[in-house]
């Protein structure tokens, strides 16, 4: 079974600074897909980014990209120009593509400090 | 707003009670699964289905039951309700085919509390 492990269980960053959180995933798969959700005090779960394990060219939005290593196995989300509107917890998750089966992390509550 | 509609939003039960959590998927979308979120911790998935047929079961216990409709809503059925059962119980859904390489769109939970 695959398995998401975010090693940081809280974080936090001072507003306008930058910020990556870290997520290492276990598989013996060579095609999957990797997301990166928000869920904010409302509770909501947001995607942010997602990545797609054949493309080899890091996703990017906005502010936020990923650094995909997948010899690794690693997965992590960097926030650039940090806003208090993106603290939140975060949550990494792997995806099969066969049966779209998603497993998520334990999840990293990042706190931004005006 | 999502486009994916749970209801009740809130619920608050006693234990040994039976209750039921709905879901609308977004327009178009066939998969459901739902997951469970205890507090403070991350999703543990417990069930899809794809266009009425269950494709994949997770920790979900044998108190808890889901079935898709034909219209494509689904229904997540827990009984004999613990405290420990309570949580925040999300639904998803995901784009139509039997891929979801975008990911899934998330329901806003419905809050489960058992006393």
């Amino acid at each position: 079974a695959q398995t998401v492990t975010q090693s940081q269980p809280e974080m936090s960053v001072q507003e306008a600074e930058t910020v990556t959180l870290s997520c290492t995933y276990d598989t013996s798969e060579n095609n999957y897909y990797l997301f990166w959700y928000k869920q904010p005090p409302s509770r909501q779960m947001i995607l942010v980014i997602r990545q797609e394990a054949y493309k080899q060219q890091n996703a990017t939005e906005n502010r936020f990209s990923v650094n995909f290593q997948k010899a690794a196995k690693s997965f992590s989300l960097k926030i650039s120009d940090s806003q208090l509107g993106d603290t939140a917890m975060y949550f990494c998750a792997f995806m099969k593509p066969a049966n779209n089966d998603m497993r998520f992390g334990a999840g990293t509550r990042l706190t931004v400090k005006p | 707003d999502s486009g994916v509609t749970q209801t009740p939003k809130h619920l608050i039960t006693a234990t040994g009670q039976r209750v039921t959590l709905r879901c609308s998927p977004r327009s178009g979308d066939l998969s459901v699964y739902w997951y469970q979120q205890s507090l403070d911790q991350g999703l543990q998935f417990l069930i899809q289905y794809y266009n009425g047929e269950e494709r994949a079961k997770g920790n979900i216990l044998e108190r808890f039951s889901a079935q898709q409709f034909p219209d494509l809503h689904s229904e997540l059925n827990l009984s004999s309700l613990e405290l420990g059962d309570s949580a925040l119980y999300f639904c998803a859904s995901s784009a139509q085919g039997t891929e979801a390489p975008y990911g899934y769109t998330f329901g806003s939970g419905t809050r489960l509390t058992v006393v």
